[in-house]
């Protein structure tokens, strides 16, 4: 199906542990977008991509790490997962400086 | 930095009213600015956006939002309020990421009978 898709929807998991939270879009977009929501915060940008191997961070990268091999999928790791990384991630897509598509998020808890 | 300010995390209103959600910005180049919609357990969904043009713009679900320079503000409103707009409501700023988005912090709607 056309769009963009997360997987998994929810994951729960211990500290320490390694976490991969995948991220596809069928648009052919170049700019990818990792985002994290907590209450009180609104979202933040964690990771951004403008293109196939080419990756920045934004506000609030670390403990995270992203790859882009391929235009339609942004992985997102969580290299030891912490108490403080339980959020709701979401991922989005765009072709530019216009309106950015999200995905359906991922509810991560980290016990 | 470019940055926008949500007035007011819950907002409460009368089904019928007029919706007022306040939003204030701040940028160092002509903004583009969103209002995002978020339905319960799931991702955001576009309102409507200001990129260039006329200022007045008008999205889904009979929203509109004016931009307005002089006082650094894109408030979304909407003359009457349905029970089915109670959600949560995100604008956001273009930002010099790569294109990504500086979000405020949301405001609950709230409608009520």
């Amino acid at each position: 199906d056309a769009g963009i898709t997360q997987s998994p929807r929810y994951k729960i998991t211990e500290t320490g542990r390694q976490v991969t939270l995948m991220c596809h879009q069928t648009w052919s977009h170049s700019y990818m977008f990792w985002y994290r929501q907590d209450l009180g915060h609104g979202l933040r940008l964690i990771y951004y991509s403008a293109a196939a191997d080419i990756t920045d961070k934004g506000e609030v990268p670390d403990g995270y790490v992203v790859s882009r091999s391929k235009t339609e999928n942004f992985p997102l790791t969580l290299e030891s997962a912490t108490r403080s990384q339980t959020s709701v991630y979401f991922c989005a897509s765009s072709g530019g400086r216009n309106e950015q598509y999200f995905g359906p998020g991922t509810r991560l808890t980290v016990t | 930095a470019q940055s926008v300010t949500q007035l007011g995390s819950h907002v409460s209103v009368s089904e019928g009213a007029l919706v007022l959600l306040r939003c204030n910005y701040s940028s160092s180049v002509p903004p583009y600015l969103f209002w995002y919609v978020q339905y319960p357990n799931q991702g955001l969904q576009l309102l409507l956006k200001y990129t260039t043009g006329a200022t007045l713009v008008k999205g889904i679900n009979g929203f509109e939002a004016e931009f307005k320079k002089s006082e650094t503000s894109f408030h979304l409103t909407k003359p009457s309020a349905h029970m089915s707009d109670s959600d949560e409501y995100f604008c956001a700023v273009s930002s010099n990421s790569g294109y990504a988005l500086n979000f405020g912090k949301g405001t609950s709607l709230l409608v009520t009978p």
